[in-house]
C-alpha cells in the first residue's frame, strides 16, 4: 500500500499570503494524485486531480504540481474561506486509493 | 444540481449490522461508479468500498479492513447505492460518505454526500 506523507501538519498564514503544501508518496505514483479541501462539519471537496487539473468550479488561485513522489498544492493568495484542512490522495495503486494525513491551514 | 443524500447511520452494538443508503439525483446515476469512504472522528480519510456500473458488471472492490464483512450494492432504478455492514467493530466508528467517481477509471471523487455517522459501541 502506498503511503502519502503531508507536510507541514499545520500552516499558519495570514489572508493574502501564499500557501505551499507538500505531499510525498512512498513510491512513484506518476501523476495520479488529487487534492481535497475539508472544512469543519463538511464533506471534502475535490480541488485538483491528476496532479495539476483543477476540478470543476475551483478558483484559479489553487494549483497543483509534481510527479513521481513529490507533489505540491499552492494557494496563490489565501482568501478567508480557504482556511481548512487539505488532503492528498493517490490512485496509482488502486485498489486501494490512499490519503495523506492532512495539512491544516490556519489563520495566523 | 447534483445531490447525494445518505441515510441509515446510528448507534449499534459491536457484532451487529447496519445498512447505509445513498440516493443520488441530478445526474445519470447508472453511468457512474460509486465509492464509500469513511472518516473516523478527528482522523483522516479511508477508502472502504467501490462498485462499477452495470456496463462493467457491477463488480466490487473492498478495503482489507472491511472485506468479508461489508457489501456494496446498487439499484440503478432507484439511483441508490448501499453499504451493508455486518459484524461491526468499534473501529468501524466513523462518518461514512458516498461519493461519485468523476469519470471512468478516475478514482477521484467529485461529488460527496453529507455523511452518515455510524457509532459502534456497547
Amino acid at each position: 500500500e502506498i503511503v502519502l506523507t503531508q507536510s507541514p501538519a499545520t500552516l499558519s498564514l495570514s489572508p493574502g499570503e501564499r500557501a505551499t503544501l507538500s505531499c510525498r508518496a512512498s513510491q512513484s505514483i506518476g501523476s495520479y494524485l488529487g487534492w481535497y479541501q475539508q472544512k469543519p462539519g463538511q464533506a471534502p471537496r475535490l480541488l485538483i486531480y491528476d496532479a495539476s487539473n483543477r476540478a470543476t468550479g475551483i478558483p484559479a488561485r489553487f494549483s497543483g504540481s509534481g510527479s513521481g513522489t513529490a507533489f505540491t498544492l499552492t494557494i496563490s493568495g489565501l482568501e478567508p474561506e480557504d482556511f481548512a484542512v487539505y488532503y492528498c490522495q493517490q490512485r496509482s495503486s488502486w485498489p486501494p486509493v490512499t490519503f495523506g494525513g492532512g495539512t491544516k491551514v490556519e489563520i495566523k | 444540481e447534483v445531490q447525494m443524500v445518505e441515510s441509515g447511520g446510528g448507534l449499534v452494538q459491536p457484532g451487529r449490522s447496519l445498512r447505509l443508503s445513498c440516493t443520488v439525483s441530478g445526474l445519470t446515476f447508472g453511468d457512474y461508479a460509486m465509492t464509500w469512504l469513511r472518516q473516523a472522528p478527528g482522523r483522516g480519510l479511508e477508502w472502504v468500498a467501490f462498485i462499477r456500473t452495470k456496463r462493467y458488471g457491477e463488480t466490487t472492490e473492498y478495503a482489507a479492513s472491511v472485506k468479508g464483512r461489508f457489501t456494496i450494492s446498487r439499484d440503478d432504478s432507484k439511483s441508490t447505492v448501499y453499504l451493508q455492514m455486518n459484524s461491526l467493530k468499534t473501529e468501524d466508528t466513523a462518518m461514512y460518505y458516498c461519493t461519485r467517481d468523476r469519470g471512468p477509471s478516475s478514482y477521484f471523487f467529485d461529488y460527496w454526500g453529507q455523511g452518515s455517522l455510524v457509532t459502534v459501541s456497547s
